[in-house]
């Protein structure tokens, strides 16, 4: 069964600098790969997805993933972050084919000014 | 108008109450499904519905109870309740999972039971 990994339960960062959410999946079969953002009281939004080809997935709000087969990771990143991403972030997974979403345990990203 | 739609939005009610939660969605997608959220935020799927079948029952105690009078809308009955059903419980809805087109979210309802 597919698993969800985020290396990381919180990240601080300045305002403007770069940051990456790192997450690893377990399966090795075809698999479907999302990250979604949770702002303060309300549901989960899908940031970007992964499905197939290009390796590298474009996101909203200048967000982008990587999809790395041999590593099963999918890592986010955003070049600069501003106080408005201050969120929780959760990568999801599922085997092609398969009925559900597995979630990782999710991170908060906090930007301090 | 709200994609996915649930309420209510807030519910607190005491240990051993019977309570309901409805959601509804009408971007006309064939599958719903409903999540609970811990404390700690992790995600977990407790039921799905296909078309109104069951087909994703996820080790959840008989106190909970789906029910989908149509596609459209898919409600969660909770008999009995326990401290440890608190919880942010979502709802959502996809359009074919087999195009990996993912989840659309309700705004949850947070349930306290005191």
């Amino acid at each position: 069964a597919q698993s969800v990994t985020q290396l990381d339960s919180q990240v601080p960062v300045f305002e403007e600098a770069p940051v990456e959410l790192r997450c690893n999946y377990s399966s090795s079969v075809s698999v479907y790969l999302f990250w979604y953002v949770q702002y303060p009281n309300q549901g989960l939004q899908l940031l970007l997805k992964y499905l197939s080809g290009s390796t590298l997935v474009k996101g909203i709000n200048g967000f982008e993933a990587e999809f790395n087969k041999s590593q099963t990771s999918f890592h986010l990143r955003k070049p600069s972050v501003h106080i408005s991403d201050t969120a929780e972030y959760f990568c999801a997974a599922a085997d092609q084919g398969a009925q559900k979403l597995v979630f990782g345990q999710g991170t908060r990203l906090t930007i301090n000014p | 108008d709200t994609a996915v739609s649930q309420t209510p939005k807030y519910l607190v009610t005491q240990m051993g109450n019977d309570k309901s939660i409805k959601c509804e969605q009408n971007l006309g997608h064939d599958t719903m499904y409903w999540y609970k959220q811990d404390s700690k935020k992790f995600l977990k799927i407790m039921f799905s519905y296909n078309n109104k079948e069951l087909i994703i029952n996820e080790t959840v105690p008989n106190r909970f109870s789906p029910k989908s009078p149509d596609k459209a809308h898919l409600n969660l009955h909770i008999n009995s309740l326990e401290l440890g059903d608190s919880a942010v419980y979502f709802c959502a809805s996809s359009q074919g999972w087999s195009r990996g087109y993912g989840y659309t979210f309700g705004s949850g309802t947070r349930l306290t039971v005191v």
